[in-house]
């Protein structure tokens, strides 16, 4: 069965500083991925996807960015980090031609 | 425009009555359905999906949804919650491949006793 993991779960970061937040997915090959950022009580906002390795698209103009070294593996970082990049990010992945996403555990990521 | 509507931002029912939460879409294609939960600090968890055939879908933890076309409407129901229910409840539509999928912003449900 497939899985999918990402890490670190919680994380708190001064201003300035940067960030790596990592997910991989197990079981499943050349999956989309996904990052999506949650922002206290708000929807999902999806920040990035992937159809392949080294093809990131951007959904929203950020300080973040985005790249998938490995067929499964999916870094969402930031050189700087600033106080609105607070929030709780979601990894995610699906079949390459059907449409369910599934969600990873989450990573807390608090700017201070 | 595509767009996903949960009208209700938090719903509060006893435990042992049903539960119907709405959604609504607008989508210019067939769409795919889907809809989440999410309990504190967690990821989202697949509950149910739609994508063609028999409009009523059943899925997990004994929750159930039905497609109406006529309404573009994707209701979540539950003939009986259980206090371990409450958590967030997202709806979302969406197609082949997954990143055109549009979330809704959530219903919280709170259960009391």
């Amino acid at each position: 069965s497939q899985t999918i993991h990402q890490w670190p779960a919680t994380l708190v970061q001064p201003v300035g500083s940067p960030l790596s937040l990592e997910c991989t997915v197990e079981g499943t090959s050349n999956p989309n991925l996904y990052w999506y950022r949650q922002a206290a009580g708000r929807g999902l906002q999806l920040l990035f996807y992937s159809i392949g390795i080294d093809q990131i698209s951007s959904e929203v103009p950020q300080n973040l960015s985005a790249s998938r070294p490995q067929d499964r593996q999916f870094i969402l970082s930031s050189k700087k980090l600033l106080l609105s990049d607070s929030g709780f990010y979601l990894c995610a992945w699906s079949v390459q031609l059907e449409g369910t996403i599934y969600f990873g555990e989450g990573s807390w990521l608090t700017v201070v | 425009a595509q767009s996903v509507t949960q009208p209700d931002i938090h719903i509060t029912v006893s435990e042992g009555a049903s539960l119907e939460l709405r959604c609504n879409y607008s989508y210019g294609a067939t769409p795919y359905l889907f809809w989440y939960v999410q309990s504190p600090g967690q990821g989202l968890q697949l509950l149910l999906k739609y994508f063609s055939g028999d409009t009523l879908v059943q899925g997990i933890k004994g929750f159930e949804a039905e497609f109406k076309r006529s309404q573009s409407s994707f209701n979540l129901r539950k003939p009986s919650v259980h206090w371990s229910d409450a958590a967030e409840y997202f709806c979302a539509v969406g197609r082949k491949g997954g990143f055109k999928t549009i979330f809704g912003a959530g219903t919280r449900l709170f259960v009391k006793a």
